[in-house]
């Protein structure tokens, strides 16, 4: 699977933009753009996902470079339910073998500051 | 969103007695469902990928005889840690994809978690 990087950490205060960078410069043509975030001693939460173009839904939006080399997720005001571990992830559009399977790498712990 | 749970969220027993997970898709069906373990401060490590009615795939180092994974419906997936140990106290976190066959990628939903202990 095509890795990610993430920075370890990011900092926030409450009510203010947030956008977590993510790096995938060997992203191949089927693999699409995940998000999930995990809070503290829960399951991951699915967040947003996408292919080429922008998405947006109620918890966030997804920015993808037009060479898709890097996206951003973008929450529009963070609130202290935000704090959280995001992880971006790359999946293959195939499910044979371990295809479309969601490999997680290290993630961002984002902090919200009242 | 749909929604995956998992029984119990904790649990502890003695080394060398055998722990059973469930996992259920509430309101959707779930061809594929996985298994996930993680130790503190570390991420998610896939341990297993199962398929309704057929043997489990396990990721390499991961022993099968240890970890029994059953995927007897398309809403129940049940993981059995064999014989445990101190070593397998972790956090076990089960997964499943949202069959529809008509959408570029299935979303994949996650249970929250059983800590499991091993005295």
């Amino acid at each position: 699977d095509a890795k990610t990087t993430q920075p370890n950490s990011m900092e926030s205060n409450e009510e203010e933009p947030v956008h977590l960078p993510c790096n995938h410069s060997t992203i191949s043509g089927t693999d699409y753009i995940h998000w999930y975030r995990q809070l503290p001693s829960q399951g991951p939460e699915y967040v947003i996902h996408g292919l080429t173009s922008n998405v947006n839904n109620r918890m966030a939006s997804l920015a993808i470079a037009e060479d898709r080399k890097s996206s951003t997720l973008i929450l529009h005001r963070a609130t202290l339910r935000d704090a959280a571990v995001y992880y971006c992830i790359l999946r293959d559009r195939g499910y044979g073998g371990s295809q479309g399977n969601l490999i997680f790498g290290k993630g961002t712990k984002l902090s919200v500051k009242p | 969103g749909a929604v995956v749970s998992q029984h119990p969220s904790r649990v502890i027993c003695k080394s060398g007695t055998s722990v059973k997970i469930e996992c259920r898709s509430l309101d959707f069906q779930a061809t594929t469902m996985f298994w996930y373990r993680q130790f503190p401060k570390q991420s998610l490590m896939l341990m297993a990928t199962s398929n309704e009615g057929s043997k489990a795939t396990y990721e390499q180092g991961v022993e099968k005889d240890k970890f029994l994974i059953n995927h007897a419906s398309l809403t129940l997936s049940t993981l059995t840690v064999t014989s445990a140990h101190p070593e397998d106290s972790s956090f076990y976190i089960c997964s499943a994809r949202e069959d529809n066959p008509g959408a570029a990628q299935e979303t994949q939903y996650f249970g929250p978690g059983t800590r499991l202990l091993v005295l």
